[in-house]
Protein backbone atom coordinates (compact mmCIF):
# COMPACT_ATOMS: atom_id res chain seq x y z
CA UNK A 1 0.00 0.00 0.00
CA UNK A 2 1.19 3.22 -0.81
CA UNK A 3 2.53 5.15 2.17
CA UNK A 4 4.06 8.93 2.88
CA UNK A 5 6.59 9.29 5.73
CA UNK A 6 7.89 12.70 6.66
CA UNK A 7 11.02 12.74 8.71
CA UNK A 8 10.90 14.89 11.96
CA UNK A 9 7.38 15.41 13.72
CA UNK A 10 9.11 18.85 14.68
CA UNK A 11 11.74 20.83 13.19
CA UNK A 12 12.92 24.91 13.97
CA UNK A 13 14.83 27.11 12.93
CA UNK A 14 15.48 30.94 12.98
CA UNK A 15 14.05 33.21 10.94
CA UNK A 16 16.07 33.91 8.20
CA UNK A 17 18.00 30.36 7.82
CA UNK A 18 17.30 27.72 5.25
CA UNK A 19 13.32 25.20 5.69
CA UNK A 20 14.18 21.50 4.81
CA UNK A 21 10.90 19.44 5.39
CA UNK A 22 11.39 15.99 4.68
CA UNK A 23 9.22 13.67 3.04
CA UNK A 24 9.67 10.19 1.26
CA UNK A 25 6.71 8.21 -0.35
CA UNK A 26 6.48 4.86 -1.21
CA UNK A 27 5.63 3.52 -4.52
CA UNK A 28 6.74 1.54 -7.74
CA UNK A 29 4.75 4.22 -9.75
CA UNK A 30 5.43 7.63 -9.01
CA UNK A 31 2.51 9.65 -7.66
CA UNK A 32 0.72 12.83 -7.67
CA UNK A 33 2.94 14.72 -5.01
CA UNK A 34 1.88 17.21 -3.17
CA UNK A 35 2.67 19.96 0.08
CA UNK A 36 -0.03 21.15 2.15
CA UNK A 37 0.09 24.07 5.48
CA UNK A 38 -2.20 23.87 8.24
CA UNK A 39 -2.41 26.89 10.66
CA UNK A 40 -3.94 26.50 13.86
CA UNK A 41 -7.76 25.73 13.91
CA UNK A 42 -7.89 26.49 9.99
CA UNK A 43 -7.96 24.00 7.10
CA UNK A 44 -4.76 22.73 4.47
CA UNK A 45 -3.66 25.19 1.91
CA UNK A 46 -1.58 23.64 -1.01
CA UNK A 47 1.61 25.02 -1.07
CA UNK A 48 2.64 23.11 -4.36
CA UNK A 49 2.00 20.07 -5.86
CA UNK A 50 4.41 17.45 -8.53
CA UNK A 51 2.27 16.22 -11.98
CA UNK A 52 5.03 14.85 -13.45
CA UNK A 53 5.84 18.15 -15.53
CA UNK A 54 8.57 19.19 -13.80
CA UNK A 55 11.08 17.64 -10.90
CA UNK A 56 11.67 21.21 -9.47
CA UNK A 57 8.11 22.68 -8.56
CA UNK A 58 7.35 26.36 -7.37
CA UNK A 59 4.71 26.76 -4.55
CA UNK A 60 3.53 29.67 -2.81
CA UNK A 61 5.14 32.13 -0.03
CA UNK A 62 8.60 30.97 -1.45
CA UNK A 63 8.53 27.48 -1.17
CA UNK A 64 9.36 24.72 -3.64
CA UNK A 65 9.82 21.00 -3.73
CA UNK A 66 12.07 18.53 -5.52
CA UNK A 67 11.17 15.41 -7.14
CA UNK A 68 13.48 12.97 -6.74
CA UNK A 69 12.62 9.43 -7.84
CA UNK A 70 15.72 7.64 -7.40
CA UNK A 71 15.41 8.76 -3.83
CA UNK A 72 11.12 8.29 -3.73
CA UNK A 73 11.69 11.83 -1.86
CA UNK A 74 9.80 15.31 -1.99
CA UNK A 75 11.30 17.76 0.36
CA UNK A 76 9.98 20.90 1.03
CA UNK A 77 12.50 24.10 0.83
CA UNK A 78 12.30 27.81 1.48
CA UNK A 79 15.43 29.77 1.21
CA UNK A 80 15.07 31.69 4.82
CA UNK A 81 12.53 31.82 6.82
CA UNK A 82 9.92 33.87 7.84
CA UNK A 83 8.01 34.12 11.34
CA UNK A 84 4.68 33.23 9.70
CA UNK A 85 6.25 30.41 8.18
CA UNK A 86 5.55 28.96 11.53
CA UNK A 87 2.52 26.07 11.07
CA UNK A 88 1.72 22.22 10.35
CA UNK A 89 3.25 20.81 6.99
CA UNK A 90 1.58 18.21 5.67
CA UNK A 91 3.15 15.85 2.81
CA UNK A 92 0.82 14.01 0.23
CA UNK A 93 0.54 11.53 -2.60
CA UNK A 94 -2.29 10.57 -4.63
CA UNK A 95 -1.54 7.45 -6.91
CA UNK A 96 -2.78 8.07 -10.20
CA UNK A 97 -6.42 9.00 -10.75
CA UNK A 98 -7.56 7.64 -7.37
CA UNK A 99 -8.87 11.14 -5.84
CA UNK A 100 -7.31 9.73 -2.35
CA UNK A 101 -4.62 11.58 -0.51
CA UNK A 102 -1.98 9.68 1.45
CA UNK A 103 -0.87 11.97 3.92
CA UNK A 104 2.22 11.97 5.99
CA UNK A 105 1.47 12.61 9.82
CA UNK A 106 3.18 16.16 9.31
CA UNK A 107 6.03 18.31 10.53
CA UNK A 108 5.11 21.51 12.81
CA UNK A 109 7.84 24.01 12.22
CA UNK A 110 8.56 26.78 14.50
CA UNK A 111 10.27 29.57 13.45
CA UNK A 112 12.52 31.48 16.83
CA UNK A 113 13.55 35.67 16.28
CA UNK B 1 -14.28 32.90 -5.08
CA UNK B 2 -15.27 31.59 -1.97
CA UNK B 3 -14.01 28.65 -0.35
CA UNK B 4 -15.35 25.22 0.87
CA UNK B 5 -17.37 26.32 4.29
CA UNK B 6 -17.79 23.84 6.97
CA UNK B 7 -19.59 24.23 10.17
CA UNK B 8 -20.65 24.63 12.96
CA UNK B 9 -16.79 25.31 13.51
CA UNK B 10 -17.06 23.41 17.00
CA UNK B 11 -19.20 21.27 18.62
CA UNK B 12 -19.24 19.76 22.22
CA UNK B 13 -21.50 16.76 22.81
CA UNK B 14 -21.91 13.90 25.45
CA UNK B 15 -20.92 10.47 24.13
CA UNK B 16 -23.73 8.10 22.65
CA UNK B 17 -25.62 11.30 21.09
CA UNK B 18 -25.80 12.16 17.60
CA UNK B 19 -24.19 14.97 16.04
CA UNK B 20 -23.80 16.15 12.12
CA UNK B 21 -21.82 18.30 10.24
CA UNK B 22 -22.37 20.18 7.09
CA UNK B 23 -20.12 20.98 3.83
CA UNK B 24 -20.82 23.71 1.26
CA UNK B 25 -18.35 22.96 -1.77
CA UNK B 26 -16.84 25.54 -4.04
CA UNK B 27 -19.03 26.57 -6.70
CA UNK B 28 -18.88 23.82 -9.53
CA UNK B 29 -16.58 21.05 -8.23
CA UNK B 30 -18.04 18.05 -8.83
CA UNK B 31 -16.02 15.78 -6.18
CA UNK B 32 -16.64 16.36 -2.35
CA UNK B 33 -14.32 14.77 -0.07
CA UNK B 34 -14.60 14.16 3.77
CA UNK B 35 -12.07 13.59 5.91
CA UNK B 36 -10.94 12.92 9.77
CA UNK B 37 -7.37 14.50 11.21
CA UNK B 38 -7.21 12.79 14.49
CA UNK B 39 -4.98 15.15 17.17
CA UNK B 40 -1.21 15.21 15.90
CA UNK B 41 -1.85 13.30 12.30
CA UNK B 42 -2.68 13.83 8.32
CA UNK B 43 -6.05 13.63 7.39
CA UNK B 44 -7.40 9.88 6.42
CA UNK B 45 -10.34 10.19 3.83
CA UNK B 46 -13.72 8.85 5.15
CA UNK B 47 -15.73 8.92 2.15
CA UNK B 48 -15.46 10.67 -1.87
CA UNK B 49 -18.28 11.55 -3.83
CA UNK B 50 -18.45 12.08 -7.86
CA UNK B 51 -21.76 14.44 -7.40
CA UNK B 52 -24.33 12.69 -5.77
CA UNK B 53 -22.16 9.35 -5.89
CA UNK B 54 -20.42 7.85 -2.79
CA UNK B 55 -17.62 6.52 -4.97
CA UNK B 56 -15.11 5.23 -1.96
CA UNK B 57 -16.48 4.81 1.50
CA UNK B 58 -14.29 1.89 2.55
CA UNK B 59 -12.66 3.78 5.57
CA UNK B 60 -16.05 5.41 6.50
CA UNK B 61 -17.53 3.20 9.65
CA UNK B 62 -20.77 2.39 8.60
CA UNK B 63 -22.05 0.99 11.82
CA UNK B 64 -22.40 4.42 13.29
CA UNK B 65 -21.06 7.24 10.14
CA UNK B 66 -23.54 8.08 7.63
CA UNK B 67 -23.39 10.71 4.83
CA UNK B 68 -25.15 12.42 1.80
CA UNK B 69 -24.62 14.73 -0.90
CA UNK B 70 -28.10 15.37 -1.75
CA UNK B 71 -28.13 17.43 -5.07
CA UNK B 72 -24.91 17.04 -5.57
CA UNK B 73 -24.00 20.11 -4.17
CA UNK B 74 -23.73 20.33 -0.19
CA UNK B 75 -22.76 17.39 1.94
CA UNK B 76 -23.71 15.80 5.67
CA UNK B 77 -21.96 13.88 7.70
CA UNK B 78 -23.46 12.38 10.70
CA UNK B 79 -22.43 10.24 13.63
CA UNK B 80 -24.64 8.39 15.70
CA UNK B 81 -23.92 7.60 18.43
CA UNK B 82 -20.96 9.29 18.84
CA UNK B 83 -17.64 7.68 20.97
CA UNK B 84 -15.14 9.00 22.95
CA UNK B 85 -12.62 8.04 20.44
CA UNK B 86 -14.82 10.20 17.51
CA UNK B 87 -12.87 13.36 19.03
CA UNK B 88 -10.97 14.95 16.42
CA UNK B 89 -11.07 17.18 13.57
CA UNK B 90 -13.75 16.75 10.42
CA UNK B 91 -12.51 18.40 7.11
CA UNK B 92 -14.35 18.84 3.76
CA UNK B 93 -12.28 19.48 1.26
CA UNK B 94 -13.33 19.64 -2.94
CA UNK B 95 -12.14 19.56 -6.43
CA UNK B 96 -13.22 20.00 -10.04
CA UNK B 97 -12.70 16.22 -11.00
CA UNK B 98 -10.29 13.54 -9.13
CA UNK B 99 -7.09 13.60 -10.73
CA UNK B 100 -3.99 14.42 -9.29
CA UNK B 101 -4.04 17.59 -11.73
CA UNK B 102 -6.64 18.96 -9.55
CA UNK B 103 -6.28 19.88 -6.14
CA UNK B 104 -8.62 19.67 -3.24
CA UNK B 105 -9.52 22.54 -1.55
CA UNK B 106 -10.17 22.29 2.41
CA UNK B 107 -12.66 24.14 4.49
CA UNK B 108 -11.38 25.26 8.15
CA UNK B 109 -13.06 21.57 9.46
CA UNK B 110 -15.53 21.19 12.23
CA UNK B 111 -13.56 20.49 15.70
CA UNK B 112 -15.73 17.95 17.46
CA UNK B 113 -15.15 16.93 21.36
CA UNK B 114 -17.22 14.27 23.27
CA UNK B 115 -17.36 14.21 26.76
Amino acid sequence: AQSVTQLGSHVSVSEGALVLLRCNYSSSVPPYLFWYVQYPNQGLQLLLKYTSAATLVKGINGFEAEFKKSETSFHLTKPSAHMSDAAEYFCAAMKNQGGKLIFGQGTELSVKP
Amino acid sequence: EAGVVQSPRYKIIEKKQPVAFWCNPISGHNTLYWYLQNLGQGPELLIRYENEEAVDDSQLPKDRFSAERLKGVDSTLKIQPAELGDSAVYLCASSWGQGGDQPQHFGDGTRLSIL
